[in-house]
């Protein structure tokens, strides 16, 4: 069965500077890779996906990611953050067979300090 | 486009009351879901639908938990009778038939239950 793991659970970062966000995942199949932001008392919102070509994504607000398949990653990175990139992270896999079900991993807090 | 429209923003009721929750999902998305979110953790599949049929259900708690989706459109999730540990974001989220698209998610209900 597929699983998502986020290895920190909160990464606080100053104003300007680069940010990693780090995610593994299980799965013994092909897999599309998704990172979504979730705002304070908002829903989920896609950042970038991975589905296949090229294994490093650009996403929206500069972010970008890049998948691993030999090390099952799929690491979110900024070159540098604004405060408003203060939210909670999660990454995403959907086996490609699965029909549409994602698992979400427990999520990465990122607070960006002034 | 409009988004996924989520109603009540907000709920608190006593344990062993009913509560139901209602989700407008984008026109035209087929696929329908509902996640659990408990706080600290990332969402939880519930059930998802692909147009007014059950796709996965099975981590949906039958004994207190049901869902429709009458004529494939609008949703509501329904607990009865509620327990303290139902106390969670219940997010709605609806996508094209295909993992690869991404969802779209809704505000959510949160509901506290007492």
């Amino acid at each position: 069965a597929q699983s998502v793991t986020q290895l920190d659970s909160q990464v606080p970062v100053f104003e300007e500077a680069p940010v990693e966000l780090r995610c593994n995942y299980s799965s013994s199949v092909s897999v599309y890779l998704f990172w979504y932001v979730q705002y304070p008392n908002q829903g989920l919102q896609l950042l970038l996906k991975y589905l296949s070509g090229s294994t490093l994504v650009k996403g929206i607000n500069g972010f970008e990611a890049e998948f691993n398949k030999s090390q099952t990653s799929f690491h979110l990175r900024k070159p540098s953050v604004h405060i408003s990139d203060t939210a909670e992270y999660f990454c995403a896999v959907s086996e490609i067979a699965s029909y549409d079900k994602v698992i979400f991993g427990p999520g990465t807090s990122l607070s960006v300090i002034p | 486009e409009a988004g996924v429209a989520q109603s009540p923003r907000y709920k608190i009721i006593e344990k062993r009351q009913s509560v139901a929750f209602w989700c407008n999902p984008i026109s035209g998305h087929a696929t329908l879901y509902w996640y659990q979110q408990i706080l600290g953790q990332g969402p939880k599949l519930l059930i998802q639908f692909q147009n007014n049929g059950v796709v996965d259900d099975s981590q949906l708690p039958k004994d207190r938990f049901s869902a429709e989706r009458l004529k494939g459109v609008d949703s509501t999730l329904k607990i009865q009778p509620a327990k303290l540990e139902d106390s969670a974001v219940y997010l709605c989220a609806s996508s094209f038939p295909g993992g690869w698209y991404g969802y779209t998610f809704g505000s959510g209900t949160r509901l506290t239950v007492v």
